[in-house]
């Protein structure tokens, strides 16, 4: 089946640094989305992206849509501490499929 | 709008008993879905629905049962609980095929 491969793992860094993970599919997808989640709490939906080459913000957060169809990016620029959580990258590779998740990149901020 | 809600939010089966996991969504959304997670994997989707009265098997449906009378609601059955079926359980629902999707704030059952 479909996979999706999310990096890094996980991620230690210090408050105002920037951010950058991705993932990457075996296939072509026409969908990427980026999710946050906090402990205890269901994933949140930060960024959608439904055209190759596309690049969306939100707020400090941009992701890009790769121009492969294979990959997407996720950055966020100058962490702050209320970033920590686990962000996950879904994916859509055709019609009529479910969306596949990555297991996702674990964020630590410290300040 | 509340959007996705899920009750309950924390539940202790022993093997063998069933129980029913709520799900409601307050945006109109045709299609819902239900997902478990485990530590450290991502979502695996265990059944969704593209409306009232239409269900189909997710990649994990094994063990349990769902279904949609309303355009509201999409319960998980769960008949015979057994261990394997500790895990947080997600509920999400989505007005288009292929759109984002919302999260309920999940139930963590735990088999004993």
């Amino acid at each position: 089946g479909q996979q999706l491969n999310q990096s890094p793992q996980s991620m230690f860094i210090q408050e105002g640094e920037d951010v950058s993970m991705n993932c990457t599919s075996s296939s072509i997808f026409n969908t990427w989305l980026w999710y946050k989640q906090e402990p205890g709490e269901g994933p949140v939906l930060l960024i959608a992206l439904y055209k190759a080459g596309e690049l969306t913000s939100n707020g400090r957060l941009t992701a890009q849509f790769g121009i492969t169809r294979k990959d997407s990016f996720l950055n966020i620029s100058a962490s702050i501490p209320s970033d920590v959580g686990i962000y996950f990258c879904a994916g859509r590779w055709q019609a009529g499929t479910a969306l596949i998740f990555g297991k996702g990149t674990t964020l630590s901020v410290s300040s | 709008n509340a959007g996705v809600t899920q009750t309950p939010k924390f539940r202790i089966l022993k093997i063998g008993q069933s129980m029913t996991l709520q799900c409601a969504q307050d945006m109109n959304h045709n299609y819902m879905y239900w997902y478990r997670q485990d530590p450290g994997m991502g979502l695996k989707l265990i059944y969704y629905s593209v409306g009232a009265g239409i269900t189909d098997k997710g990649e994990v449906p094994n063990g349990y049962n769902v279904s949609r009378s309303t355009t509201e609601d999409f319960p998980l059955r769960l008949e015979l609980a057994a261990p394997s079926q500790t895990s947080v359980y997600f509920c999400a629902s989505s007005y288009g095929e292929g759109r984002e999707q919302y999260f309920g704030p999940g139930t963590r059952l735990t088999v004993t």
